[in-house]
């Protein structure tokens, strides 16, 4: 298994600024991810994390609007930029852990709640 | 990655089995079923995966035909607890990324 510790839990923000998110796992992980789930709605891959290269983004997602970092295998963070009310989800970082018995299985954070005014 | 198919709710009770199918038509040979269930304000957490027939283990089962086009979760004897959105899910059996689809939102009522 897996301690994903992600920060903030929560936030308010204005729009126009920026927030930064931190993922940090307390094992060692093949891969990450960032997930944005909307009030009622299921999640969407935004991105997977490169350790030590870009970030790889899913159609919708580009880089200067949520730019990614991962420095090393356990760590990594999502910067949700110039924001705006229609931001205002909850974001989830995901990983997947080295020997984990079941291949299908990835853990995941309990979720940043950013809101936008 | 296979495009999946559930009911978008089902409602229980107590103690009843609950059953939730979910259609994969499309999935790969080399693609696991897996299911994910996810409470309020929590991130989703793996329940059960299989490729085919038949897998239990201490929270549920999975049954999957032989032709691997659907895949049942089976729930025995759900309590109040159960309540959540339940997620059917193709993944690679190399890994990568899942694709979340709408899920399936199961109400257990007393």
């Amino acid at each position: 298994s897996a301690v994903i510790s992600q920060k903030p839990s929560r936030d308010i923000c204005q729009r126009g600024t920026s927030l930064t998110i931190q993922c940090q796992v307390d094992s060692q992980v093949t891969m990450m991810f960032w997930y944005r789930q909307q009030p009622g709605q299921s999640l969407t891959l935004i991105a997977t994390a490169n350790q030590g290269s870009e970030a790889t983004y899913e159609s919708g997602f580009v880089i200067d609007k949520f730019p990614i970092s991962r420095p090393n295998l356990t760590f990594s963070t999502l910067t949700v930029s110039n924001m705006s009310p229609e931001d205002s989800s909850i974001y989830l970082c995901s990983v997947e852990v080295v020997g984990t018995p079941n291949t299908g299985e990835l853990f995941f954070g309990e979720g940043s709640r950013l809101t936008v005014l | 990655l296979a495009k999946t198919t559930q009911p978008i709710s089902m409602d229980s009770y107590e103690g009843q089995e609950v059953n939730i199918t979910c259609s994969h038509n499309n999935i790969a040979t080399n693609d696991y079923i897996t299911w994910y269930q996810q409470f309020p304000s929590q991130g989703p957490r793996f329940i059960i995966q299989g490729y085919k027939t038949k897998v239990t283990n201490e929270v549920a089962s999975l049954f999957i035909p032989a032709d691997r086009k659907s895949s049942t979760l089976s729930l025995p004897r759900v309590s109040l607890s159960d309540t959540a959105v339940y997620y059917c899910l193709p993944r690679n059996e190399q890994g990568g990324k899942l694709i979340f689809g709408q899920g399936t939102e199961l109400s257990v009522k007393p």
